[in-house]
């Protein structure tokens, strides 16, 4: 079945960087284009970025635009977000989904991201 | 402050219908028929319940219908039951630059 699993959270000071990583299984992961979603505790959904199939087309929200980057290994089955320059206001459970009809489905269980002195 | 507008909250019988509602701008749910909705239980991830305003994926119940009129979508839950007591998030594509927004999210309350 179609599974995504992230990984790569933890606790990081202000200004810190953290890369987390989603791993894709059960579909053919280099047909689709892949998001980064948050949820910051007990607040609603913010998309984060977005990449096409390809890696050729990618997008940010401004929020994140010129600190994160997003990438991904087709061979690898394996979608990244590389964060730099961490904020608290970035602190979130972080969301990989499949997209696909501009929505998003599966989402993957989430990883927690704590940005704190 | 989120780019579509959603209730707080909303409350239901079992086996009764509620409606919520998502209003947005015309350039993002007016422009576009490419409004989702997700469901999601606490401390689970969002689940896809409509896509494109109005398609269920498969094995999404019928009793969850999506509409849309102009910068309003909609979300419709029948027959009411325990378990669609959740939090409720409607998305709609926003153009290339915005790509999508998000609603700040409806609890539903199953009384």
């Amino acid at each position: 079945q179609v599974q995504l699993v992230e990984s790569g959270g933890g606790l990081v000071k202000p200004g810190g960087s953290l890369r987390l990583s989603c791993a894709a299984s059960g579909f053919t992961f280099s047909d689709y284009y892949m998001s980064w979603i948050r949820q910051a505790p007990g607040k609603g959904l913010e998309w984060v970025s977005y990449i096409s199939s390809s890696g050729s087309t990618i997008y940010y929200a401004d929020s994140v635009k010129g600190r994160f980057t997003i990438s991904r290994d087709n061979a690898k089955n394996s979608l990244y977000l590389q964060m730099n320059s961490l904020r608290a206001e970035d602190t979130a459970v972080y969301y990989c989904a499949r997209v696909a009809f501009f929505c998003f489905d599966p989402w993957g269980q989430g990883t927690l991201v704590t940005v704190s002195s | 402050q989120s780019a579509l507008t959603q209730p707080a909250s909303v409350s239901g019988s079992p086996g009764q219908s509620i409606t919520i509602s998502c209003t947005g701008t015309s350039s993002d749910v007016g422009s576009y028929n490419l409004v989702s909705w997700y469901q999601q239980h606490p401390g689970k991830a969002p689940k896809l319940m409509i896509y494109e305003v109005s398609k269920r994926p498969s094995g999404v119940s019928n009793r969850f219908s999506g509409s849309k009129s102009g910068n309003t979508a909609s979300l419709t839950i029948s027959g009411l039951q325990a378990e669609d007591e959740a939090d409720y998030y409607c998305c709609s594509y926003a153009g290339s630059s915005t790509y999508v927004v998000f609603g700040g999210g409806t609890k539903l309350t199953v009384l």
